[in-house]
């Protein structure tokens, strides 16, 4: 199993433009979930899912879209993006057997808009 | 509002010395509480998780100690290898099935250098 994947591994923009972070995972979990690592400020959830269709807000949502078409995929829309999105992006994903406690993570996007 | 507060924010340690991070969080519904090792350039991994049914547990050199009354969990690491330096997130979630389901509150990480 390749467990969580994540593409591309760093990703340069320019103020404004959009682009997709990718996520994918094999082991047919029902949830997963973006987070944003800032330096200090730990991992801060973005948005997350419980099963294809279904998707929800996290901490800190505004300017990032979400879909989840297929168990295996969720990827992350930056609409416009700005410099303070600068950060290491991570999908998460767990099974929802025992309350999505376990949380497997991808090796990150590190994403730098200038 | 920081759910789970993480300190310190970074420690060093000599090899063979103990180190130890400590957490406190205030929702009393959190019933899981687990700690990620992230090494520099990789994703957050599960080390070692608790529930408060137990007060220890001790898997190999990484021990949780939970103390319930006081709302506070901590990490030991034992015999501290150079190998052990990483940043460590402390976090809790809680069984609720309904808009917090599988939602990880993290600490803001303590970064921990093993001196050899």
């Amino acid at each position: 199993n390749a467990g969580v994947t994540q593409t591309p591994k760093f990703q340069v923009l320019k103020t404004g433009q959009s682009m997709t972070l990718q996520c994918a995972q094999d082991m047919n979990h029902e949830y997963m979930s973006w987070y944003r690592q800032d330096p200090g400020m730990g991992l801060r959830l973005i948005h997350y899912s419980v099963g294809a269709g279904i998707t929800d807000q996290g901490e800190v949502p505004n300017g990032y879209n979400v879909s989840r078409s297929t168990t295996e995929d969720f990827p992350l829309r930056l609409l416009s993006a700005a410099p303070s999105q600068t950060s290491v992006y991570f999908c998460a994903s767990s099974s929802l057997a025992g309350g999505a406690s376990e949380q497997f993570f991808g090796p990150g996007t590190r994403l730098t808009v200038l | 509002q920081q759910q789970v507060k993480q300190s310190p924010q970074s420690l060093i340690v000599q090899k063979g010395g103990i180190s130890i991070i400590n957490c406190a969080y205030e929702n009393t519904a959190f019933d899981y509480f687990p700690w990620y090792q992230q090494f520099p350039g990789k994703g957050p991994a599960l080390l070692i998780a608790i529930r408060p049914d137990v007060s220890e547990k001790k898997e190999g050199r990484f021990t949780i100690s939970f103390n319930k009354s006081a709302k506070q969990f901590s990490l030991h690491i034992m015999d501290s290898q150079p190998g052990d330096s990483a940043t460590y997130f402390c976090a809790a979630s809680s069984p609720d099935r309904g808009s917090t389901l599988g939602r990880l509150y993290f600490g803001r990480g303590t970064q921990l250098t093993v001196w050899p």
